[in-house]
């Protein structure tokens, strides 16, 4: 199953702009978290916002969360080049235990 | 402290050989998840495991798949009698022992072409 849908499937932007990605997700969650991908690497854990936390900071990172919309967005305030990579949102799902769910992704370009 | 470890990290096969992947956790971690990731896609659960124990294999296909976490060394996924579809990167994740999962560590992932 599908949790987070990223929104938009891709972004290119020049450097020192800003970089807004939206989340959706249909179930309630009890956190919600943000990964990074570089092409051919794997993931890396950004950020992660709880289910009671409207908003968090982490260096040029900034992260919202609305439960009564079921939404997220992840700002990345004047991107640089090395920004360029795949953005993923993920949220926990219980079935039996629990597991993170991944949506499909945000591209991000960055052009310097 | 070494992150994930995943081996091989590159793995050709032809149609109807085995693949075997192998995961070596973070030190103190007790769990362990697999993806898999299409080019240019997100990544799909497979299977969640602790120690000696599937927790959540929903994702795992009927046939053909399988994964163990024994009590000594890495996590195991296999594949059996691999088809062209099969080729993919697969990603293991670990995590320390928690209720809910928090934050995932990730390796490198293996990618496997079936030829």
């Amino acid at each position: 199953s599908q949790q987070g849908e990223e929104d938009p499937q891709a972004l290119s932007i020049q450097e020192g702009e800003n970089a807004t990605m939206n989340c959706s997700y249909k179930t309630s969650i009890n956190n919600l978290q943000w990964y990074r991908q570089n092409s051919g690497r794997g993931l890396v854990h950004l950020i992660l916002i709880r289910s009671n936390e409207r908003e968090k900071h982490s260096g040029r990172l900034r992260v919202t969360l609305d439960t009564s919309k079921k939404s997220s967005s992840l700002l990345i305030t004047a991107s640089r080049a090395a920004d360029t990579a795949s953005y993923f949102c993920a949220t926990d799902e219980r079935t039996g235990g629990f597991k993170t769910i991944f949506g499909a992704g945000t591209r991000l370009f960055v052009k310097a | 402290n070494a992150g994930v470890m995943q081996n091989p990290r590159h793995l050709v096969r032809r149609r109807g050989q085995e693949a075997r992947l192998r995961c070596s956790p973070m030190k103190g971690h007790s769990h362990v998840y697999w993806y898999r990731q299409l080019p240019e896609e997100g990544l799909k659960f497979m299977v969640y495991l602790q120690k000696e124990n599937i927790i959540d294999e929903s994702g795992m296909p009927k046939e053909r798949f399988s994964a163990e976490f024994p009590k000594e060394g890495p996590s195991i996924l296999r594949i059996q009698q691999v088809v062209r579809g099969d080729s993919a990167a697969y990603f293991c994740a670990s995590s320390p022992p928690a209720v809910r999962p928090g934050e995932l560590f990730f390796g490198e992932g293996s990618r496997l072409t079936v030829l």
